[in-house]
């Protein structure tokens, strides 16, 4: 297992777009979590998978983002009508259901919105 | 709630000197604590966690940090920094593991 994988690693897209990303946890972590970190910023929670249950979206920005983990493996994070304060990078991170193990991170989508 | 404060945004310390990079947290139950570092397009790395076991907590590279309970600290320190420590450090605190809480970084500069 290589760790978690993100796809794509950069992304520029125009205003008003949708872009969708992808996040490919370790296999046997059940946990999946989205995490949006600004240029210098920590990173910011959004939202989390248990299996395909998302157990915590309130933290999402706003409507135009949507998560969705249907199988309970990969995750895709969808963000529509792209605006410039979008631009971020987005991170994945997937543990196993034990707050002792901590994180692993994905190496993130760097968003840019023109 | 919980958060953490990172009481500096950059440190810098010559290569062979010790570094301490300071954390505060504020949380209403015995929280977990994290340090993560963040080298230039690199994923976050866990350096050390402490979870209510011993409050000296060792980590990889030779980082170790203490929680200290009546401060509401972890800082972490290393005796000798090198130059591949030079990377965005984050603290990081959680109380139920569903949420981490990060600092807004501590940016380490190691000067040959």
């Amino acid at each position: 297992d290589t760790g978690v994988s993100q796809d794509p690693r950069h992304k520029i897209t125009k205003r008003g777009q949708n872009v969708t990303f992808r996040c490919d946890p370790i296999s046997e972590h059940n946990r999946l979590y989205w995490y949006r970190q600004t240029l210098g910023q920590g990173p910011e929670f959004l939202t989390y998978f248990q299996n395909e249950a998302q157990l915590e979206k309130s933290r999402l920005l706003s409507d135009r983002f949507s998560a969705e983990r249907p199988k309970g493996s990969f995750s895709t994070l969808e963000i529509q009508r792209t605006e410039q304060g979008d631009s971020a990078m987005y991170l994945c991170a997937s543990s196993l259901v034990d707050r002792a193990d901590g994180y692993t991170f994905g190496s993130g989508t760097r968003l840019t919105v023109v | 709630a919980q958060s953490v404060t990172q009481l500096d945004s950059h440190v810098s310390v010559s290569e062979g000197t010790p570094v301490l990079l300071r954390c505060n947290y504020s949380s209403s139950y015995s929280p977990s604590l994290f340090w993560y570092v963040q080298h230039p397009n690199k994923g976050l790395q866990l350096l050390l966690k402490y979870t209510s076991a011993a409050t000296l907590v060792k980590g990889i590279n030779g980082f170790e940090a203490e929680f200290k309970k009546s401060e509401t600290s972890f800082h972490l320190t290393k005796p000798s920094a090198h130059m591949s420590d030079a990377a965005e450090y984050f603290c990081v605190v959680s109380n139920t593991g569903n949420q981490f809480y990060f600092g807004t970084g501590t940016s380490l500069t190691v000067i040959p």
